[in-house]
């Protein structure tokens, strides 16, 4: 099973929106509504702030927001804040186990 | 409050072996399937052992069948990695991550802070 496709790095300056995008296939992210996000600060535990493509966990800001189509899902961030700043992760069910993405890292200008 | 606290993360010589635990508290762990995930430095996040939430069945990531072994003690709470003939590429900071409830399979929900495995001589 083949990593997510994640760009390496986006940036954005405090108060914009950016996006990222994770581009799976038909067999993980095309055909399943199953998509997770993850926020990882260095030093500390993963956290998850998008589930099922579009949910948000109880707690998580509503300046994040998820979306899919098609084999590519993407991860939106508006309202940028510095503590914005982190690598995100997407995650995807394939119909037999979980595969990851390459990762993202956000910059706060 | 989900809290998993990893332990047993070291420096180890190619070849030799280590022994990951996880403390699993604040949910019903017996009812949950478990992984283990790492992230190589500068690399992306890996699944690299997956349990039922009764261990009644084991998936690894093909780099690692037959040296890695996942186990779980639902009377403790507790998750392991027993990982043998350890190698250069095995280095990573190693998670321990809740799965779905049962034998569903979906991506993890609460992860630990990670503990640390170098290999290297």
């Amino acid at each position: 099973q083949s990593a997510l496709t994640q760009p390496a790095s986006v940036s954005g300056s405090p108060g914009q929106s950016i996006t990222i995008s994770c581009t799976g296939t038909s067999s993980d992210v095309g055909g399943y509504n199953y998509v997770s996000w993850y926020q990882l600060h260095p030093g500390k535990a993963p956290k998850l702030i998008i589930f099922d493509v579009s949910d948000r966990p109880s707690g998580v800001s509503n300046r994040f927001s998820g979306s899919k189509s098609g084999n590519t899902a993407s991860l939106t961030i508006s309202g940028l804040q510095a503590g914005d700043e982190a690598d995100y992760h997407c995650s995807s069910y394939t119909g037999t186990s979980v595969v990851f993405g390459g990762g993202t890292k956000l910059t706060v200008l | 409050q989900v809290q998993l606290v990893e332990s047993g993360g070291g420096v180890v010589q190619p070849g030799r072996s280590l022994r990951l635990s996880c403390a699993a508290s604040g949910f019903t762990f017996s009812s949950y399937a478990m992984y283990w995930v790492r992230q190589a430095p500068g690399k992306g996040l890996e699944w690299v052992a997956f349990i039922w939430y009764d261990g009644t069945n084991e998936y690894y990531v093909d780099s690692v069948k037959g040296r890695f072994t996942v186990s779980r003690d639902n009377s403790k709470n507790s998750l392991s990695l027993q990982m043998n003939s350890l190698r250069a590429e095995d280095t990573a900071m190693y998670y321990c991550a809740r799965g779905a409830l049962g034998i569903l399979v979906r991506p993890p929900d609460y992860w630990g802070q990670g503990t640390l495995v170098t290999v290297s001589s």
